[in-house]
């Protein structure tokens, strides 16, 4: 079965801890993107890698980091900078630019 | 004022209904998507269209370039179609509408 997949459902974090969220695809997709969801918001952009070793920022990159060392992983590391990381995060992946994006699972990171 | 609109925010129905829900976009795209959040949280790509009218059983989604606005139809309707609707606008980037949530009653 191909699609993507995002470990895990939830997360529970202590504030001032780092927190690495997982997003795997065997679409073979090149293009990866990270999404952050709050209540009454449409989803934004945090991160996004367009092939492998190569990622741009989004709109809301501030306090995440991110790394493409493998096609099928888009690791995004919630940092301590970030001053409001409780959110839902969606990870999604395409062929490229302007083709339908697939969206994992996601993940409910609460940071208390 | 955000550069995607989705009317209306919430949408209650009977099931069986025809539901129209909209978009209004203020920015230039090469592509509108629809898209499918159930309650668990994941996310569905339904249509993605750049002209005219798509198709898939009960749903059609239709675009006015000129006019800046999409609709999404669902024929038929039933409670499992009860779910948030979002609509999307762009290309590598894309930006987001709030989402229309759905709920069909029996």
């Amino acid at each position: 079965d191909g699609g993507i997949t995002q470990s895990p459902k939830y997360l529970f974090r202590k504030e001032g801890q780092n927190v690495t969220l997982s997003c795997e695809q065997n679409l073979n997709h090149d293009a990866m993107y990270w999404y952050r969801q709050d209540p009454g918001q449409g989803l934004r952009l945090i991160y996004y890698s367009q092939i492998v070793n190569d990622f741009q920022k989004g709109d809301i990159a501030e306090g995440y980091s991110v790394s493409r060392e493998k096609k099928e992983s888009f690791p995004l590391t919630v940092t301590s900078a970030q001053k409001n990381p409780t959110a839902f995060y969606l990870c999604a992946s395409s062929q490229g630019q302007g083709t339908e994006q697939y969206f994992g699972p996601g993940t409910r990171l609460t940071v208390t | 004022k955000n550069e995607v609109e989705q009317s209306p925010q919430n949408l209650t129905a009977q099931e069986g209904e025809f539901i129209t829900i909209n978009c209004s976009y203020s920015v230039g795209i090469s592509a509108l998507h629809w898209l499918q959040q159930h309650p668990g949280g994941g996310i569905v790509s339904l249509f993605m269209l750049s002209s005219g009218k798509k198709k898939h059983g009960r749903l059609i989604a239709t675009i006015n370039i000129q006019e800046k606005h999409s609709s999404l139809h669902i024929t038929a309707s039933h409670p499992r179609d009860s779910a948030v609707y979002i609509c999307a606008v762009g290309y590598e980037k894309l930006t987001f509408g709030t989402g229309t949530r759905l709920t069909i009653i029996p």
